[in-house]
């Protein structure tokens, strides 16, 4: 059974770097085509994709945010791990990571809601 | 970016009701488009990939088509547990991106 569970803080403060990580069972990030990406969804309830890492560590960003995300993944722990940095009241949002089988998401955590206070 | 639009917004139906929704792509994707079901408070659950294989263990009455730039999403039949919003999302090309969405609600 595949799960993923998603950890960091509910509250943080404007210019800040939020960490949040995935943890995740019933699969392993280095079987090839496996991926995990990151998406996040507004108060208005626009999903929005952030990151993905990929079983051989290659990664892909969207190109408006890439030069404030990290990812990195420990596979000996099936976990990875989002950093996003000098957080906006805009990146308040419902964080969801994702299993991604080839370009297929299929599988989402539950999501962890980060409020950004100004 | 391949931007992607669903209509309508939000749709009233009844128990039973059929059910159709859209989703346009701003430039050709082949067939690499899903369908998702979220309901409040939940994480998205896939429906259908490649714009019409059904994911297993999900409800036949749940069916997609499409090609190109134009996807359909249907419920032949709408049960209580459909209420819910439906966002398409195309895998063709990075960034990967969402439909805004179509909340299905109760007439």
């Amino acid at each position: 059974q595949v799960t993923l569970r998603e950890s960091g803080p509910a509250l943080v403060k404007s210019t800040q770097t939020l960490t949040l990580t995935c943890t995740f069972s019933g699969f392993s990030l280095d079987t090839s085509g496996m991926s995990v990406a990151w998406i996040r969804q507004t108060p208005g309830k626009a999903l929005e994709w952030l990151v993905r890492i990929d079983w051989d560590d290659n990664k892909e960003y969207n190109s408006f945010l890439r030069s404030r995300l990290t990812i990195s993944k420990d596979t000996s722990k099936n976990l990875v791990v989002l950093s996003l940095a000098n957080v906006d009241p805009l990146d308040t949002a419902t964080y969801f990571c994702a299993r991604i089988q080839g370009m297929l998401t299929d599988y989402w955590g539950q999501g962890t809601l980060v409020t950004v206070s100004s | 970016a391949v931007q992607l639009t669903q209509s309508p917004s939000s749709l009233s139906a009844s128990i039973g009701d059929r059910v159709t929704m859209t989703c346009r792509a701003s430039q050709a994707i082949h067939t690499a488009l899903a369908w998702y079901q979220q309901r409040p408070g939940e994480a998205p659950t896939l429906l259908i990939y490649d714009a019409s294989t059904l994911e297993s263990g999900v409800a036949s009455r749940f069916s997609g088509s499409g090609s190109g730039t134009t996807f359909t999403l249907t419920i032949s039949s709408l049960q209580p547990d459909d209420f819910a919003t439906y966002y398409c999302h195309q895998c063709s090309g990075y960034p990967l991106t969402f439909g805004p969405g179509t909340k299905v609600d109760l007439k």
